[in-house]
């Protein structure tokens, strides 16, 4: 069965400072890849995802992750985070066979000091 | 275009009764998932259909059910609702599988049971 983990349940940065959220996954395959990011009291918005290609992946709002096969891992990045990039980030992962489900981690709530 | 829209957004039930909440997918996506999102077990998958029919099912019990029309609207009903049942429930449409394309998650509807 595939599963998510994100190992960091809060992080706090400054503003201007740069991000690294992580994200592991397990699934016998390659799988797809998703960064959805969560304000209050809102839904989920698709911050990038990876299929297959180049590993780097460029998403909105300044995002971009890494796939790295070896590691299992799928960190999220960005050089340098705003005030409003305060919000909860959930990392997802879905079967490489159209799987209508997706598996997503714990999530990792992101604070912003000024 | 119009997102995922979700009817309602808060709804408060006693122990016992039953709920129907509603999703209308964006024009054009046929598949509709849904997942419930609780501070201890995160955000889990339910269900999905596509075109009237259920194709994926999480684990729940069968007090939690779901249905698809015509239109690709979907809602899903909770029967006997207990406590635990408290939760913010999200509603996903995509073209066609979540895991294939990009999933549009609309607002939830925040449901606590008392």
């Amino acid at each position: 069965a595939q599963s998510v983990t994100q190992p960091d349940i809060h992080i706090t940065v400054s503003e201007g400072a740069s991000l690294e959220l992580r994200c592991n996954y397990s699934y016998g395959a390659t799988p797809y890849l998703f960064w959805y990011v969560q304000s209050p009291g809102q839904g989920l918005q698709l911050l990038l995802k990876y299929f297959s290609g180049d590993t780097l992946v460029q998403g909105i709002k300044g995002f971009e992750a890494e796939f790295k096969r070896s590691q299992s891992s799928f960190n999220l990045r960005k050089p340098s985070v705003h005030w409003s990039d305060a919000a909860e980030y959930f990392c997802a992962v879905a079967s490489n066979f159209g799987n209508e489900k997706l598996t997503f981690g714990t999530g990792t709530r992101l604070t912003i000091i000024p | 275009k119009a997102g995922v829209t979700q009817t309602p957004r808060y709804l408060i039930k006693t122990r016992g009764q039953q709920v129907t909440l509603s999703c209308s997918p964006i024009s054009g996506h046929r598949s509709v998932s849904w997942y419930q999102q609780t501070p201890g077990q995160g955000l889990q998958f339910l269900f999905e259909y596509f075109s009237e029919t259920q194709r994926n099912k999480g684990n729940f019990p069968g007090r939690f059910s779901g249905r698809q029309f015509s239109n690709s609207r979907s809602e899903m009903n909770v029967s006997t609702l207990e406590l635990g049942d408290s939760a913010l429930y999200l509603c996903a449409s995509s073209l066609e599988a979540a895991g294939d394309t990009e999933a549009f998650f609309g607002q939830g509807t925040r449901l606590t049971v008392v």
